[in-house]
């Protein structure tokens, strides 16, 4: 079974330039996560869909951070315009809801942003 | 959810156990103790996670002491490719309809395993 795939695997950027991230879940999944992951700090969760609703987004900034997942399966996340505080790593992560709590979140290999 | 404290870094040879600690001492009852761990360029891979009963499966072996505010991770006969970033994580249980709430990650354990 494939894991969860993201693309690109690096991306270099100019500030004040727009990038987009994407994400396709494991089949089946219905919740996904998106998390970025600035150097040497865990995971920080940006938004969690459930299907395709976004339930928890409030540690998106959303004056420049934008999410999407329109069928509720794979998933867009965009910045624009980028900042320079931006370079990180963007996770992507899916788990099923059928063992609830218990759920194993699936995390993808993530996107390494750098932004000049 | 619970603050979690881990050392920075620890290093093991090879075949070794490694143990890693992990302090919850505000941990409440409700609240689970999970394990993951990040091998370089690599997305965080789920270990395994308990309530307060030892718990072993085919990675490793979670011991949670009585009080339940410590934690020890194990990895039996660790190998180079055990080497990776380790991060103890409390959850909550409860509060959502969905459960599928976030983790929240530390700074973790950087284990290095030594040839």
């Amino acid at each position: 079974e494939a894991g969860v795939v993201q693309s690109p695997r690096y991306k270099i950027i100019e500030k004040k330039q727009p990038v987009a991230f994407w994400c396709n879940p494991i089949s089946g999944h219905n919740t996904l996560y998106w998390y970025r992951q600035n150097l040497g700090q865990g995971p920080e969760l940006l938004i969690r869909y459930e299907n395709e609703e976004a339930v928890d987004d409030s540690q998106l900034p959303k004056d420049r951070f934008s999410a999407e997942r329109l069928k509720g399966v794979d998933s867009t996340l965009k910045i624009q315009p980028a900042e320079l505080g931006d370079s990180a790593v963007y996770l992507c992560a899916s788990t099923s809801s059928e063992r609830g709590f218990f759920s194993e979140q699936f995390f993808g290999p993530g996107t390494r942003l750098t932004v000049l | 959810d619970a603050k979690t404290t881990q050392p920075t870094s620890m290093d093991c040879a090879e075949g070794r156990a490694a143990n890693l600690p992990c302090n919850h001492s505000t941990i409440s009852g409700n609240e689970y103790v999970y394990w993951y761990r990040q091998i370089h360029s690599q997305g965080p891979q789920y270990i395994i996670h308990g309530l307060k009963n030892n718990e072993t499966n085919e990675m490793a072996s979670l011991i949670i002491t009585e009080d339940r505010k410590s934690s020890t991770l194990i990895l039996p006969h660790a190998t180079l490719r055990d080497t990776a970033v380790y991060y103890c994580i409390v959850r909550v249980r409860g509060g959502s309809n969905f459960g599928n709430e976030k983790l929240t990650f530390g700074t973790g354990t950087r284990l290095t395993i030594i040839p």
